[in-house]
């Protein structure tokens, strides 16, 4: 079936470092989200992309749509201690928009 | 707005006995989900409904797994009997729906299952 490989497993920063995080994929997807999970919670849509090339930032984070349409990547400018938590990439499968999740990023920051 | 309420928010079990979860989605969405998340795994969908019909239950484990959501709004999960490999968070998720389209889900704070 389809899968995300998100990359890396986990990460160890300090604070006021700038993260990188991405996802792959073998199939073409229409949409690729990007979510936050805190311990004890669930996930929240940090950020949405839904065209090919876009590229868009919600405060620190900054993410992108690859332009084949495989692949993202989320960026995390001057991480801050609440930033700490499991981010998760995932996509819409086009035939039924339901979605489909990588394995997790868990952002550590070293104090 | 109310979000996604659901409980209990830890069950503890021992194998073979049964457990149910609840959940009730946020006001006016039409669209609710389960979720196993196993521990340093992504979200696997269990089952999909739309109102009170399924649309998708192709990965729920129907020999000891079952769901409804009788009237439209709040569902239940359960699990009879559960098995070791049943440890997990549940997630419930909801959102509305519209067709063709990407419909933001919303998650609650999922129900944590520790099977002995």
């Amino acid at each position: 079936g389809q899968q995300l490989n998100q990359s890396p497993q986990s990460m160890f920063i300090q604070e006021g470092e700038d993260v990188s995080m991405n996802c792959t994929s073998s199939s073409i997807f229409n949409t690729w989200l990007w979510y936050k999970q805190d311990p004890g919670e669930g996930p929240v849509l940090l950020i949405a992309l839904y065209k090919a090339g876009e590229l868009t930032s919600n405060g620190r984070l900054t993410a992108q749509f690859g332009i084949t349409r495989k692949d993202s990547f989320l960026n995390i400018s001057a991480s801050i201690p609440s930033d700490v938590g499991i981010y998760f990439c995932a996509a819409h499968q086009p035939s039924n928009y339901q979605l489909i999740w990588g394995a997790g990023t868990k952002l550590i920051i070293k104090p | 707005e109310a979000g996604v309420a659901q409980s209990p928010r830890y069950k503890i079990i021992e194998k073979r006995q049964s457990v149910a979860f609840w959940c009730n989605p946020i006001s006016g969405h039409a669209t609710l989900y389960w979720y196993q998340q196993i521990l340093g795994q992504g979200p696997k969908l269990l089952i999909q409904f739309q109102n009170n019909g399924v649309v998708d239950d192709s990965q729920l484990p129907k020999d000891r797994f079952s769901a409804e959501r009788l009237k439209g709004v709040d569902s239940t999960l359960k699990i009879q009997p559960a098995k070791l490999e049943d440890s997990a968070v549940y997630l419930c998720a909801s959102s509305l729906f519209v067709l063709n389209s990407y419909n933001e889900q919303f998650f609650g704070p999922g129900t944590r299952l520790t099977v002995l």
